[in-house]
């Protein structure tokens, strides 16, 4: 089992670019998430999916969006790329949702916007 | 608002002493609390889950503990080794909605032969 995978692991985008960053996982898992991770700050959730055909804002949705494709997949979508997202972004899933699920955790992408 | 404290000083000591890390938090009360490890470049990794009416919660080498009058747990690594250098998060359930995990900012912890 791949556990969680994200594509790309790196990216470089201009400001004002869009792109789509990819989550998979192989666990057949209910719920996904998205966070991302900034020095000093932690780990942020931007959104997340609690089942299959459900969205939800997390603490710093503001500039993102997300699609839940199917039960594997969760994708993160950045319509219009400014520096203040300059982060690394981690794709998780659990069994289901709340605090008292494990989170399992992909390797992240470094996004850097110039 | 909630608030998750972590000491963002790295923590470093000798091998085989034990390593003590601290997690507090305010405005809060947390049925679960969980502890991650995560390496340079990687995602964080699930070490432990202790729930608010646990005191103790121990896996091999490790060990955590919940005091919900302090709102503080803390989180031990006995016989220490070089390969436990990492950072290490704790995370406890959200008060918002979904009861969603919050993290907080990790300690890095190095151990020297």
């Amino acid at each position: 089992n791949a556990g969680v995978t994200q594509t790309p692991k790196f990216q470089v985008l201009k400001t004002g670019q869009s792109m789509t960053l990819q989550c998979a996982q192989d666990m057949n898992h209910n719920s996904m998430y998205w966070y991302r991770q900034d020095p000093g700050m932690g780990l942020r959730l931007i959104y997340y999916s609690a089942s299959e055909g459900t969205t939800d804002k997390g603490e710093v949705p503001n500039g993102y969006n997300v699609s839940r494709l199917n039960k594997r997949e969760f994708s993160l979508r950045l319509e219009s790329a400014a520096p203040s997202q300059t982060s690394v972004y981690f794709c998780a899933s659990s069994d289901g949702p709340g605090g008292q699920e494990t989170q399992y955790f992909g390797p992240g992408t470094r996004l850097l916007v110039l | 608002s909630q608030k998750i404290e972590q000491n963002s000083e790295a923590l470093n000591i000798q091998e085989g002493k034990t390593a003590t890390l601290t997690c507090n938090y305010t405005n809060y009360s947390p049925a679960y609390l969980q502890w991650y490890r995560q390496d340079p470049g990687r995602g964080p990794v699930f070490l432990l889950l202790i729930r608010e009416n646990e005191k103790e919660k121990r896996k091999e080498r490790l060990k955590v503990t919940f005091d919900t009058t302090l709102k503080q747990s803390l989180f031990h690594i006995t016989a220490s080794q070089p390969a436990d250098s990492a950072t290490y998060l704790c995370a406890l359930d959200g008060s918002n909605a979904g009861n969603m995990l919050t993290f907080g900012g990790g300690t890095r912890l190095m151990v020297k032969p």
